[in-house]
C-alpha cells in the first residue's frame, strides 16, 4: 500500500449504530487530520493529531470520536448519528503541523446515515 | 477573517480553449498556498505548493502562479481529462489548520 488509506470506503448505518472509519498513512509522516466534506461546502477540518496528540477539535460534536494509536494510524468512532451527518469524511497526514507542510488525502469514506 | 474565495464557481470549456481558475486569499503571513485536484467520489489529489509572491510552478497543461492576494491556475489547451473540481487551500499562521476554497468545478467538452 502506498500513500494514504481509507476504509471502508462506503458505509451506511443507522442512527443507531456504532461504527468505526480507518485510516493509515505509508508516507511516515507525524500529523494526521479528519475533514468532513458535504455537497456544495468547502472540506471542512475536524480533528488535528500531531505526534498521536490531539491538537485540534475544531468543535465537532461528541458523537464523533477519534483515536490516534500511533501516527500511521487513526480512526474515527461514530455513534448515533443524524442524517445530517452523511458526507464525504477524509483522512489526510503531512509531515507536521507548524504550517507550510502539503497534506495527502486519502479516498475518503462515503458515509450514508438513514 | 481568514477566508478563501474561488472562482468562477463553474467553468466550461471547449477541448484546446485554455483559461484560468481564481483563488484570492486573506489570511495574515502567508505560509504557502496549496492546488489541489479532485475528481468525483474521490480525495483530493495534491497538485501544486507556492510560497512566496511571483513564484510560479508547471505540471503538463497546469499553471500556477502566485500575487500577494491571488493565485491563479492557469490550463493550456485542456483535455477533457482535465475535468475535475480544482481547490486551493491556505494555512492559518502557525498551524497547518488549512482553509479551503470551495473549489472550481471545471468542464473540458470534446
Amino acid at each position: 500500500e502506498t500513500g494514504v488509506t481509507q476504509t471502508p470506503r462506503h458505509l451506511v448505518m443507522g442512527m443507531t449504530n456504532k461504527k468505526s472509519l480507518k485510516c493509515e498513512q505509508h508516507l511516515g509522516h507525524n500529523a494526521m487530520y479528519w475533514y468532513k466534506q458535504s455537497a456544495k461546502k468547502p472540506l471542512e477540518l475536524m480533528f488535528v493529531y500531531n505526534f498521536k496528540e490531539q491538537t485540534e477539535n475544531n468543535s465537532v460534536p461528541s458523537r464523533f470520536s477519534p483515536e490516534c494509536p500511533n501516527s500511521s494510524h487513526l480512526f474515527l468512532h461514530l455513534h448515533t448519528l443524524q442524517p445530517e451527518d452523511s458526507a464525504l469524511y477524509l483522512c489526510a497526514s503531512s509531515q507536521e503541523t507548524s504550517g507550510g507542510y502539503e497534506q495527502f488525502f486519502g479516498p475518503g469514506t462515503r458515509l450514508t446515515v438513514l | 477573517e481568514d477566508q478563501v474565495t474561488q472562482s468562477p464557481e463553474a467553468l466550461r470549456l471547449q477541448e484546446g480553449e485554455s483559461s484560468s481558475l481564481n483563488c484570492s486569499y486573506t489570511v495574515s503571513g502567508l505560509r504557502g498556498l496549496f492546488w489541489y485536484r479532485q475528481d468525483p467520489g474521490k480525495g483530493p489529489e495534491f497538485l501544486f505548493t507556492l510560497y512566496s509572491a511571483g513564484e510560479e510552478k508547471e505540471k503538463e497543461r497546469l499553471k500556477a502562479t502566485l500575487t500577494k492576494k491571488e493565485s491563479f491556475l492557469h490550463i493550456t489547451a485542456p483535455k477533457p481529462e482535465d475535468s475535475a473540481t480544482y481547490l486551493c487551500a491556505v494555512p492559518l499562521w502557525g498551524y497547518n489548520k488549512l482553509i479551503f476554497g470551495a473549489g472550481t468545478r471545471l468542464a473540458v467538452h470534446p
